[in-house]
């Protein structure tokens, strides 16, 4: 079964500072994905960027890069230059494996990211 | 990104009675909708996934009796509560995929039973 741990409950970040959310996951797949979406009070899930398992190049989105580390079974999200509309909630999560189409998804905990003036 | 709508974004009902909550992809043909979970401070749990055209397969600890899907068509799912609870007061998400791609969320729906 796959599993996906945030370690971080809460980051606090100073705005244009950069921060890492930590993300490791567990899967006996071969394949899979790993996603990153932020939800801000609003409730809606903001999807910020993707990183398939045989990717050899770590994925990037404008100020979002996932630090993709397939041997110690991490993904985690870099944001550069914070900005205040930063703050939400992010969630790091996973595709399973072939046999279900790499439909299900599979999410952390979460991590609640603030940042200040 | 892709365009996915709920309706409604909030309802509160009374215990008994049954809800619908419908989800809608508007600028792309969804063949996959799926139906999440999320209770306060806490992650989103899928609860089903529903394919066009076919029966939704729900996750194990789903009452398929209690959380009615329909996907008729492409573009729209309905998930209802019937006979609300209390309990069932929550954050439902749907999200929608194409036949291969990312999925996109919904902006949810927030349900209290009183």
């Amino acid at each position: 079964a796959q599993k996906i741990t945030q370690t971080q409950p809460g980051m606090f970040v100073q705005e244009k500072e950069a921060v890492t959310l930590d993300c490791t996951y567990d899967t006996s797949d071969q394949s899979y994905g790993l996603f990153w979406y932020k939800q801000p009070s609003s409730g809606e899930m903001i999807f910020l960027i993707y990183q398939g398992s045989y990717d050899e190049q770590n994925a990037t989105e404008g100020r979002y890069s996932l630090n993709f580390q397939k041997a110690r079974k991490s993904a985690n999200l870099v944001i550069s230059a914070s900005q205040l509309g930063d703050s939400a909630m992010y969630f790091c999560a996973m595709s399973s494996g072939p046999n279900t189409g790499f439909q299900k998804l599979v999410f952390g905990t979460g991590t609640r990211l603030l940042v200040s003036p | 990104g892709a365009v996915v709508s709920q309706h409604p974004s909030r309802v509160i009902c009374k215990s008994g009675t049954s809800v619908k909550i419908e989800c809608r992809s508007l600028d792309f043909q969804a063949t996959t909708m799926f139906w999440y979970r999320q209770f306060p401070k806490q992650s989103l749990m899928l609860m089903a996934t529903s394919n066009e055209g076919s029966k939704a397969t729900y996750e194990q600890g789903v009452e398929k009796d209690k959380f009615l899907i329909n996907h008729a068509s492409l573009t729209l799912s309905t998930l209802t509560v019937t006979s609300a609870h209390p309990e069932d007061s929550s954050f439902y998400i749907c999200s929608a995929r194409r036949l291969v791609g990312t999925q996109y969320f919904g902006p949810g729906t927030r349900l209290l039973v009183l």
